[in-house]
């Protein structure tokens, strides 16, 4: 049972170049979120999504597009990367809406955008 | 609009020593939910305890306590028996509604706490 697992680790891109954060999770969860986590600032939510086939816009979703074709999968894609979206970058997945249900973490990846 | 507010940012304590970690929120919404996350060094987020806006009584997680005082919108972490193993960053989050009508969590800045032998 792997949990949440995220690609690539770390990454470093040109401004302007694209790329996809890949997120899997093994616990069959309905839930998914991308959050970024800024220097000295806690994680911020950029989009997430609560089932196979539906996303929905988080508190920065600008920059940023997200993909749930599969219920374990949820991908994160930079179209046209600046160096405002150096991150380090988190996906979560919980079992259903947050009430109780705790958020199940990824080990992060850190991208920098020269 | 919903906030958390951490203002320690670092603290330090002694091994075997309690020690308490501040946080404050700000809502309207009458039903939340508040959380708390350790990130040790090395990066990943762990999750420690949970309290309901309804939970009469303050959560407990083994070495964890969660201080729930409600009319001060206060959610402070309580650590007993400090180790080494509990340096980190320990980060206060809430669930709140989106205009979706769907929850999320709106973290603080974090407090860094490092144990001292």
């Amino acid at each position: 049972n792997a949990g949440v697992t995220q690609t690539p680790k770390f990454r470093v891109l040109k401004t302007g170049q694209s790329m996809t954060l890949l997120c899997a999770q093994d616990m069959n969860h309905e839930y998914m979120y991308w959050y970024r986590q800024d220097p000295g600032m806690g994680l911020r939510l950029i989009h997430y999504s609560v089932g196979e086939g539906t996303t929905a816009k988080g508190e920065v979703p600008d920059g940023y597009n997200v993909s749930r074709l599969k219920k374990q999968n949820f991908l994160l894609g930079l179209e046209s990367a600046a160096p405002s979206q150096t991150s380090v970058y988190f996906c979560a997945s919980s079992k259903g809406g947050l009430g109780s249900n705790e958020q199940f973490f990824g080990p992060g990846t850190r991208l920098t955008v020269l | 609009a919903q906030k958390i507010t951490q203002t320690q940012p670092g603290m330090f304590v002694q091994e075997k020593e309690a020690v308490t970690l501040d946080c404050t929120y700000d809502t309207s919404d009458p039903s939340y939910g508040l959380f708390w996350y350790k990130q040790p060094s090395s990066g990943e987020m762990i999750f420690l305890i949970y309290q309901g806006s309804y939970d009469q009584q303050n959560a407990t997680e083994g070495r964890y306590s969660l201080n729930f005082q409600k009319a001060r919108k206060s959610a402070n972490l309580v650590i007993s028996a400090s180790q080494l193993g509990d340096s980190a960053m320990y980060f206060c989050a809430m669930s709140f509604f989106m205009d979706t009508g769907r929850r999320a969590l709106t973290f603080g800045s974090g407090t860094r706490l490092q144990v001292q032998p």
